[in-house]
């Protein structure tokens, strides 16, 4: 089955600083790479996504980029704010959709 | 609209008991999975029904099983429980199977003494 590795394992920045977190994965078949931020006790919310027929993808502040050759994908987060500090998920998908695979989590937090 | 609802929200058992859990979905959503969650851990993918049919199955033994009811509510049903399946457990729905996008539930914490 799909392996889902994700480093680091936590990020301290600096308020206004780039955060850079990366994820692997095993299977050339999964085809759909979804970030979840999650704050503490609260649920995984979907912040950006990317799909395997796109190499890059940005909304405001946040950015995603894949290799599809390499088998890794990347979440960037431009100006920092401390409301960015949580957990952050990436995960995998099949083409069905029917099965997803997700990392181990980072811990990000931005000082103010 | 209201999102994914999973109820209860806390649940205290010990071990060999048998545990249910409940999923609302979004509506409109007819997809539902099931993730577990151990502490510091990222979501372990479960199940995934559609249609009430189980069209998706991760690494858990059959102690876990779940249904999925026509307005495409879900239930997890776990047996037999160990001091492992102590964890959050989490719903996430989807429009439909093949449409990747999944919105989570809040969770329900399960506790096994």
């Amino acid at each position: 089955g799909e392996n889902v590795e994700q480093h680091p394992s936590t990020l301290s920045v600096q308020e206004g600083d780039s955060a850079v977190i990366k994820c692997t994965y095993s299977d050339s078949a999964s085809n759909y790479f979804p970030w979840y931020k999650q704050e503490l006790g609260k649920r995984p919310q979907l912040i950006i996504d990317i799909r395997s027929n796109v190499g890059e993808k940005k909304d405001q502040r946040i950015a995603v980029t894949l290799n599809k050759t390499a088998k890794h994908f990347s979440l960037h987060i431009t100006e920092t704010q401390p409301e960015d500090s949580a957990v952050y998920f990436c995960a995998a998908s099949n083409p069905a959709g029917n099965q997803f695979y997700f990392g181990t989590g980072t811990s990000l937090t931005v000082i103010p | 609209d209201a999102g994914v609802t999973q109820s209860p929200t806390h649940l205290i058992k010990t071990r060999g008991q048998q545990v249910t859990l409940r999923c609302s979905p979004i509506s409109g959503h007819k997809s539902v999975s099931w993730y577990q969650q151990v502490l510091g851990q990222g979501p372990q993918f479960i199940f995934q029904y559609y249609e009430k049919e189980e069209r998706g199955r991760g690494n858990f033994p059959d102690r876990f099983s779940a249904r999925q009811f026509p307005n495409y509510s879900s239930e997890l049903n776990v047996n037999a429980l160990l001091l492992g399946d102590s964890a959050l457990y989490l719903c996430a729905s989807s429009p439909r199977t093949g449409r990747n996008e999944q919105f989570f539930g809040p969770g329900t914490r399960l506790t096994v003494l």
